[in-house]
């Protein structure tokens, strides 16, 4: 079964520093990976869907990475803001084959903090 | 509608008491997804609709768990007898046409069973 590990759990930065923020998974065969935010308190805001053909994506001040052969993603973040602050989770979808179902595998999340 | 809604936000329940939570997929979304997620934790899968159909329930924790969807549109998740465990955030995610597709969240609902 698919594992998501992400490291950090938490980081600090002080304002306008470039930030990397790292995910792993156990079994490459990977159709997409999602980046998405999370704010206390309320649900998940979708970032960035990178398909498994590509190598990066971006969007603003936000690129993402995938390599499937290491099992890696990496979601760069540049010139940090302090409204940034939130906790980002990658996740990738589980093939249910049994079943037909995709369920999304999520890692734990990395908890971010900008300090102005 | 624009986004996923859920309703109600937040809900308190007592131990032993049903309780069912609702979620609006964003309007023509063929998939629709329920998740649980405890604190610190990121969201684990319950279970997975393709219209009206659930193809795949094996992430409900218990018997006690339900989810319906009958005109493959707003899907009503259940809970009977609630326990403490079941505290959570219930998410709600709906994708265009199949699993594969970019997954939209709704705001949640928080489940606290005291």
């Amino acid at each position: 079964k698919q594992e998501v590990t992400q490291i950090p759990a938490a980081l600090s930065v002080p304002e306008g520093e470039n930030l990397v923020l790292n995910c792993s998974f156990t079994d490459s065969a990977i159709y997409n990976l999602q980046w998405f935010r999370q704010d206390p308190g309320k649900g998940l805001t979708s970032l960035l869907l990178i398909q498994s053909s590509q190598r990066e994506q971006t969007s603003g001040r936000l690129n993402a990475s995938l390599d499937k052969s290491s099992g890696r993603s990496t979601l760069y973040i540049a010139a940090s803001q302090p409204g940034d602050s939130a906790t980002y989770l990658c996740a990738v979808p589980f093939l249910y084959s049994g079943a037909g179902s995709y369920q999304l595998t999520f890692g734990k999340g990395t908890k971010l903090s900008v300090i102005p | 509608g624009a986004g996923v809604s859920q309703s109600p936000r937040y809900k308190v329940a007592k131990r032993g008491q049903d309780v069912a939570l609702r979620c609006d997929p964003i309007s023509g979304h063929v998939s629709l997804f329920w998740y649980q997620q405890a604190l610190g934790q990121g969201p684990e899968f319950l279970t997975y609709f393709q219209n009206e159909a659930q193809l795949d329930k094996s992430g409900l924790p218990s018997d006690r768990f339900f989810a319906e969807r009958p005109e493959g549109s707003v899907s009503t998740l259940k809970i009977q007898r609630t326990q403490q465990e079941d505290s959570a955030v219930y998410l709600c995610a709906s994708t265009r046409v199949g699993g594969f597709d970019e997954q939209f969240f709704g705001p949640g609902t928080r489940l606290t069973v005291l």
